[in-house]
C-alpha cells in the first residue's frame, strides 16, 4: 500500500542553523510533491511544490529536493529562526481526482 | 488571497446529534475537500467535490455525508455523531478540477468534541 513517512520525533535545533526534514514514500510514483507548514490550532499553509523533473526548488530561506530514485524529499530551512517553529507536512497526489495525501508531519522547534 | 472560512472554531455536541460543519471559499475554486486530523494519524481525507452537486468519497467516508449546493460552499454532515468523531476538521479548496498539481488552501479548522 502507499505510504508517506515523516520523522515523528520533533526536530530541535538552535537559531541560525539549517533544519533538514525528511519525507520518504513507498509504492508511489508521484509527478510532484508539496510541502506545507502548520501552526498549532491552524490549518496547513502551502509552502512549495516540486515536480518529478526538478531536482531542487528554492524560495527565500527554503529549499526542497526531490529524489525519485531514493523516493525521498528533503526540506531545508537555512538560518532558522524561532518563528520557523511549526509542524511541516509533505503531501503527494492521492488516489482521488485532484486530491492530496499527507504525511503525518514533523514538528520543528527552533530555540533562541 | 484566497479565504476559506469554517463557520465554527469549536463545537461541542452530544452523541447521536446531527452535526453540520460549514465551509465557504471566496475565490471561485472548483475543488473542495474535507479532512480530519487526529494526533498520530495525521490528515485524512473524508470527502471531496470537484463541482456543484458532485461528491466523491475519500479515504474515511463512513459516518459522514457532504453537500455542495453552491460552488463556494461545502458542508460536512455527521448524521449521528459518535465519540470517535471527536477531531479537528479541516476544509480546503483548490482552483481547477482535474489538475494534478494544485495547492490546497485550508480553513482554520473546527475542533469538534462529541460527548
Amino acid at each position: 500500500s502507499q505510504k508517506i513517512e515523516q520523522n515523528s520525533e520533533a526536530l530541535n535545533i538552535q537559531e541560525g542553523k539549517t533544519a533538514t526534514l525528511t519525507c520518504n514514500y513507498t509504492n508511489y510514483s508521484p509527478a510532484y510533491l508539496q510541502w506545507y507548514r502548520q501552526d498549532p490550532g491552524r490549518g496547513p499553509v502551502f509552502l512549495l511544490l516540486i515536480r518529478e523533473n526538478e531536482k531542487e526548488k528554492r524560495k527565500e530561506r527554503l529549499k526542497v529536493t526531490f529524489d525519485t530514485t531514493l523516493k525521498q524529499s528533503l526540506f531545508h530551512i537555512t538560518a532558522s529562526q524561532p518563528a520557523d517553529s511549526a509542524t511541516y507536512l509533505c503531501a503527494l497526489e492521492g488516489s482521488g481526482y485532484s486530491t492530496l495525501t499527507f504525511g503525518k508531519g514533523t514538528m520543528l522547534l527552533v530555540s533562541p | 488571497d484566497v479565504k476559506v472560512t469554517q463557520s465554527s472554531r469549536y463545537l461541542v455536541k452530544r452523541t447521536g446529534e446531527k452535526v453540520f460543519l460549514e465551509c465557504v471559499q471566496d475565490m471561485d475554486h472548483e475543488n473542495m475537500f474535507w479532512y480530519r486530523q487526529d494526533p498520530g494519524l495525521g490528515l485524512r481525507l473524508i470527502y471531496f467535490s470537484y463541482d456543484v452537486k458532485m461528491k466523491e468519497k475519500g479515504d474515511i467516508p463512513e459516518g459522514y455525508s457532504v453537500s455542495r449546493e453552491k460552488k463556494e460552499r461545502f458542508s460536512l454532515i455527521l448524521e449521528s455523531a459518535s465519540t470517535n468523531q471527536t477531531s479537528m476538521y479541516l476544509c480546503a479548496s483548490s482552483l481547477l478540477a482535474g489538475a494534478t498539481n494544485e495547492k490546497l488552501f485550508f480553513g482554520s479548522g473546527t475542533q469538534l468534541s462529541v460527548l
